[in-house]
Parts: structure tokens; C-alpha cells; sequence
């Protein structure tokens, strides 16, 4: 079946510093992934959808300058977490092929 | 835009009993898949069963089954023989076929006790 592997699991960040999240289709091509954030005790969120070769498409409300994402080949997607505050503290998932989840990321920033 | 609805924000069941969550969608769409996740605390979302909206025949995957009631907007999942592994957040998703963004429920979380 269709694996999805999300890398780092967990980062502590400083405030004002950038983070890149890994999200890669082991097994398939994923001409179109997609990127949720999750607050604890709550639901899944999509930020945004991540399209191999061309712009990201944005759910409203996120901020695309903070929320850079690329989707440079068919196996990997990354979003960027730019000048991260205490606020971007979050689980962040990526997933493609409609239901295969990464493992998620925990990111904290301090 | 579609919407997922899960009315219970917790349950609780026995072990060895049954217990049924509950999750009620909106969607115009004709083509469309269902799904109930578990969350356990490490996060991973885990794949418990789907449903393709085109079959009439309710899924099941072992001790998991759902009811689909298409006209009603319904999908419920039941866990039969409930074991304390069961014990975790669920959530109903609405996957649009032809966008293959997936709408979350609120999610639900399973108390198993002993």
C-alpha cells in the first residue's frame, strides 16, 4: 500500500528562525499532496494543497508567506514554517493518495 | 463546501461491548469517499475503514463496521468486542474525489474500561 513518510517528527525551534518539514511518497507519485496543521484536542485543518511543478493552492486564512511550501518532484513536498513564533506551535501532517497520512510533526517553537 | 459532523465529543464503552460513533456530512456531490480515522496518542492517523459513496453495501473490516445511509447524509462506525487498544480519538472524513482534499469531524474519543 501507499506510504508516506514525514520527517523531522518532532522540532524546537527559536522564535524568528525557519523550519523545514519533509513529507515524501515512498512508493507512488504524488503529483498532489496536502498539508494539515492540528491543535491539541482538535481536528485536522487544511493549510494548504501542494501541487508538483506549480504554485501551492492555500486554504483562507493561511498565510502563504509563512507557510512556504514546494513541491519540486513527484516524491516530495516541504513546507516551510518562516520566522516561526510561539504561535506556529503545532502538529503539523502532510498526506497524499486521499488517505495515506505521514506520521506528523510536532513542532515547538520557544 | 462539504461538512463533516461528529455530535459526540466523547464515549465511552465496556470492554468486549459495543459502541457506535456517530458522524453526519453535507456534500452535493455524487462521488465522494468516507472514512473513520484513529488517533491514538502518538498522533498517526490510522486508516480504520472506508467507504466508497457509489456502494450500497455498508464496509467492514473485522470488528469494524459502518452504517452508510446515503440519502440521510449518515456514516456511523461500530466497534464490536471493544478492546482497551480501541481506546483513542476518532474522526469521520469526507474525501472529495475529485479535489482529493479530505473535511475532518471534530472527532470523538473512545474510553475503553477495563
Amino acid at each position: 500500500g501507499a506510504v508516506v513518510s514525514q520527517h523531522p517528527s518532532w522540532v524546537i525551534c527559536k522564535s524568528g528562525t525557519s523550519v523545514k518539514i519533509e513529507c515524501r511518497s515512498l512508493d507512488f507519485q504524488a503529483t498532489t499532496m496536502f498539508w494539515y496543521r492540528q491543535f491539541p484536542k482538535q481536528s485536522l485543518m487544511l493549510m494548504a494543497t501542494s501541487n508538483e511543478g506549480s504554485k501551492a493552492t492555500y486554504e483562507q486564512g493561511v498565510e502563504k508567506d509563512k507557510f512556504l511550501i514546494n513541491h519540486a518532484s513527484l516524491t516530495l513536498s516541504t513546507l516551510t514554517v518562516t520566522s516561526a513564533h510561539p504561535e506556529d506551535s503545532s502538529f503539523y501532517i502532510c498526506s497524499a493518495a486521499g488517505y495515506t497520512f505521514g506520521s506528523g510533526t510536532r513542532l515547538t517553537v520557544v | 463546501a462539504q461538512t463533516v459532523t461528529q455530535s459526540q465529543p466523547e464515549m465511552s464503552v465496556q470492554e468486549a461491548e459495543t459502541v457506535t460513533l456517530s458522524c453526519t456530512y453535507d456534500t452535493s456531490e455524487s462521488d465522494y469517499y468516507l472514512f473513520w480515522y484513529k488517533q491514538p496518542p502518538s498522533r498517526q492517523m490510522i486508516l480504520v475503514i472506508r467507504q466508497e459513496a457509489y456502494k450500497q453495501q455498508n464496509a467492514t473490516e473485522n470488528r469494524f463496521s459502518v452504517n452508510f445511509q446515503k440519502a440521510a447524509k449518515s456514516f456511523s462506525l461500530k466497534i464490536s468486542d471493544s478492546q482497551l487498544g480501541d481506546a483513542a480519538m476518532y474522526f469521520c472524513a469526507y474525501l472529495n474525489t475529485n479535489a482529493g482534499k479530505s473535511t475532518f469531524g471534530d472527532g470523538t474519543t473512545l474510553t475503553v474500561k477495563p
